[in-house]
């Protein structure tokens, strides 16, 4: 089962261009997140999903925008990359917003 | 916003030191999980406390939620180089009537090194 699928594995993207993370899972949750984690500062949420249809922000949302058209894919987008969004993304689902979450394996991005 | 604070942030052991970890919540928390993330790796889910007081245990891990539930542990027994990683914990709050809301949030996590 492939769970969560993220793409790219990695990237390194000059400052002011864009970037979509992409993220499909095939286990039909209706919850997607997307978080950033960085050292000393654990996972923390940029934007999530509760079902197709609806977004909400998280905690770190500026400079970052989802959609979520269905239930299988949930893309983060960087309008235009700074150097502080510099990070590992993972994207994650779970069957509901207290249920348990699955990640994918990460994306990590540099912006230079 | 409400957090969960999860301490300390770093740990590092001996080999067959055991090893403790502690979440903490100003508000009551409807369930809490547990997560290990392996160097490079991404969070995998470990176990989840619902009960006050309520104690689990996987083979050297024992996981404990508090009477109030506003509190967790996960204690490590004699700790293996295969413990290494970062240990998180994620907790959802309950309102007064009882009623789970919001999403998970993660505590910063704890960083366990192991020297062999």
């Amino acid at each position: 089962t492939a769970g969560i699928t993220q793409a790219p594995t990695s990237q390194i993207l000059a400052a002011g261009r864009s970037m979509t993370l992409r993220c499909t899972q095939d286990m039909r949750h209706n919850a997607m997140y997307w978080y950033r984690q960085d050292l000393g500062l654990g996972l923390r949420l940029i934007h999530y999903s509760n079902n197709a249809g609806t977004t909400g922000k998280g905690e770190v949302p500026d400079g970052y925008s989802v959609s979520r058209a269905n239930t299988d894919d949930f893309p983060l987008t960087l309008a235009s990359a700074v150097p502080s969004q510099t990070s590992v993304y993972f994207c994650a689902s779970s069957r509901g917003p207290g249920n348990t979450i699955y990640f994918g394996e990460g994306s990590w991005l540099t912006v230079v | 916003g409400q957090q969960v604070m999860q301490i300390p942030q770093y740990q590092h052991v001996q080999e067959g030191e055991d090893f403790t970890t502690y979440c903490n919540s100003s508000t009551t928390l409807s369930n809490i999980q547990w997560y290990k993330q392996r160097p490079g790796g991404h969070p995998v889910f470990l176990i989840q406390l619902v009960k006050s007081g309520e104690v689990k245990k996987q083979k050297r891990l024992t996981f404990q939620f508090g009477e109030a539930k506003k509190n967790s542990s996960l204690h490590i027994t004699a700790t293996q180089t295969t413990d290494v990683g970062t240990y998180f914990c994620a907790g959802r709050w309950v309102n007064a009537g009882g009623t789970s809301y919001g999403k998970l949030t993660f505590g910063q996590g704890t960083i366990l090194t192991v020297h062999p």
